[in-house]
């Protein structure tokens, strides 16, 4: 079970966000030292963009004020200086194992 | 660039069937496993399906028993054939590609734009 705190996060222009999502069981494999957790981004009526994989890996395009941090069972998605274009609903994933099991999604707006 | 589109969406009536495809371009498709996940309106994301590149697969306990999905290398396609269809059933559906292939995995999964099922 992923677990995402907050539900509903309000921040201003310019400020940090920062999303948290708990896992029930490590995700980090190691065998490769890799934590199989994935952030997206989705906004209405668009499917989930990936952001972050392995945790902490920027994919390519994103950018550079977003960043993933975390290992085993907890984990955080900051936006270092929020952009209008962030609003949206950020979820987290692991890929550990199928079932690959979502947070419930976090709601981002701008205060 | 890896390409997945959905198609096969549209209105049902409880207790009908639908055939989902999803068809695939850009990678060898052959090699990796495939995904189902879907959106209810307004809701969450919840994972449904799973197929191995060598045909084996997983299923939603929400799902299982009246979804099948499978695939046909020869077309580069996955399928969702669901059946017993209910009103909870109504969501967007995605496929995604997984992000391991039968050798190494690089940690990014692709997804489709989705195709809307209604069961009313």
């Amino acid at each position: 079970v992923m677990t995402q705190s907050p539900d509903s996060l309000a921040v201003s222009l310019g400020e940090r966000a920062t999303i948290d999502c708990k896992s029930s069981q490590t995700v980090l494999y190691s065998s490769n030292n890799k934590n199989y957790l994935a952030w997206y981004q989705q906004k209405p009526g668009q499917p989930p963009k990936l952001l972050i994989y392995w945790a902490s890996t920027r994919k390519s395009g994103v950018p550079d004020r977003f960043s993933g941090s975390g290992s085993g069972t907890d984990f955080t998605l900051t936006i270092s200086s929020l952009q209008a274009e962030d609003v949206a609903v950020y979820y987290c994933q692991q890929y550990y194992r199928t079932p690959y099991t979502f947070g419930q999604g976090t709601k981002l707006e701008i205060k | 660039q890896v390409q997945l589109v959905e198609s096969g969406g549209g209105v049902v009536q409880p207790g009908g069937s639908l055939r989902l495809s999803c068809t695939t371009s850009g990678f060898t498709f052959s090699s990796y496993g495939m995904h189902w996940v879907r959106q209810a309106p307004g809701k969450g994301l919840e994972w449904v399906a799973y197929i191995h590149f060598d045909g084996t697969n997983r299923y939603a306990d929400s799902v299982k028993g009246r979804f099948t999905v499978s695939r046909d290398n020869s077309k580069n396609t996955v399928y969702l054939q669901m059946s017993s269809l209910r009103a909870e059933d109504t969501a967007v559906y995605y496929c995604t590609k997984d992000h391991c292939d039968s050798s190494s995995c690089d940690g990014v999964q692709h997804w489709g734009q989705g195709t809307l099922v209604t069961v009313s």
